[in-house]
């Protein structure tokens, strides 16, 4: 059975740090491109970056690019999101999801969401 | 704004059918493949539809979708309570080299 287990997130201030972290499990985790989703309270799902299997290949938003790094431990099977001057705009709950097809937008395994609040 | 266009609401009643529409661009929906997730409240988004109309292991029949040019159809038939929830459509981006998603569309089953 495949897991997502996301950790890492929580209150920050502004122009601060968090770095998120997710742990899978179920599957041969280095054969997949995983992604990093955040839905504000209330609102939309947005993409925020991805990274390919091999780990070769990074992609992000707009909004976050120069600001989170996405990256990958096989050894470890974890996911990372390192996010670097965090705005009020970046708070949400953050997915991680696994991507059999990157390049057609599907992801068939999601965890449960970890919520970073960015306030002072 | 998003860069796929979704409809905020849609309503029907028990066993009646429903369309969601999701509009988009040729660097998006228009050169790859559309997929749908359900997201019931409280709960991460369920991958629904892939590849236009693929159901994966577990999506009910009921669930169905298309895709024309640039824009994609979710189709639900026979609606149950169970199948309030929002509802996304997403696919890659090859301009923006990212993901996109819709809106989202708040099914409501009255």
């Amino acid at each position: 059975e495949v897991q997502l287990l996301e950790s890492g997130g929580g209150l920050v201030q502004p122009g601060g740090s968090l770095r998120l972290s997710c742990a899978a499990s179920g599957f041969t985790f280095s054969s997949y491109a995983m992604s990093w989703v955040r839905q504000s309270q209330g609102k939309g799902l947005e993409w925020v970056s991805s990274i390919t299997g091999n780990g070769a290949s990074t992609y992000y938003v707009e909004s976050v690019k120069g600001r989170f790094t996405i990256s990958s431990d096989s050894s470890k099977d974890t996911l990372y999101l390192q996010m670097n001057s965090l705005r009020a705009e970046d708070t949400a709950v953050y997915y991680c999801a696994k991507c059999p097809s990157l390049v057609n937008g599907w992801c068939d395994n999601w965890g449960q969401g970890t919520l970073v609040t960015v306030s002072s | 704004q998003s860069v796929l266009t979704q409809p905020p609401s849609v309503s029907a009643a028990p066993g009646q059918k429903v369309t969601i529409s999701c509009s988009g661009g040729s660097s998006n929906i228009g050169k790859n493949y559309v997929c749908w997730y359900q997201q019931l409240p409280g709960t991460a988004p369920k991958l629904l539809i892939y590849d236009n109309n693929e159901r994966p292991s577990g999506s009910p029949d009921r669930f169905s979708g298309s895709k024309s040019g640039t824009s994609a159809t979710l189709v639900i038939t026979g609606l149950q309570t169970g199948d309030e929830a929002d509802y996304y459509c997403a696919t890659w981006d090859s301009s923006l080299n990212i993901g996109v998603f819709g809106g989202g569309t708040k099914l409501t089953v009255l």
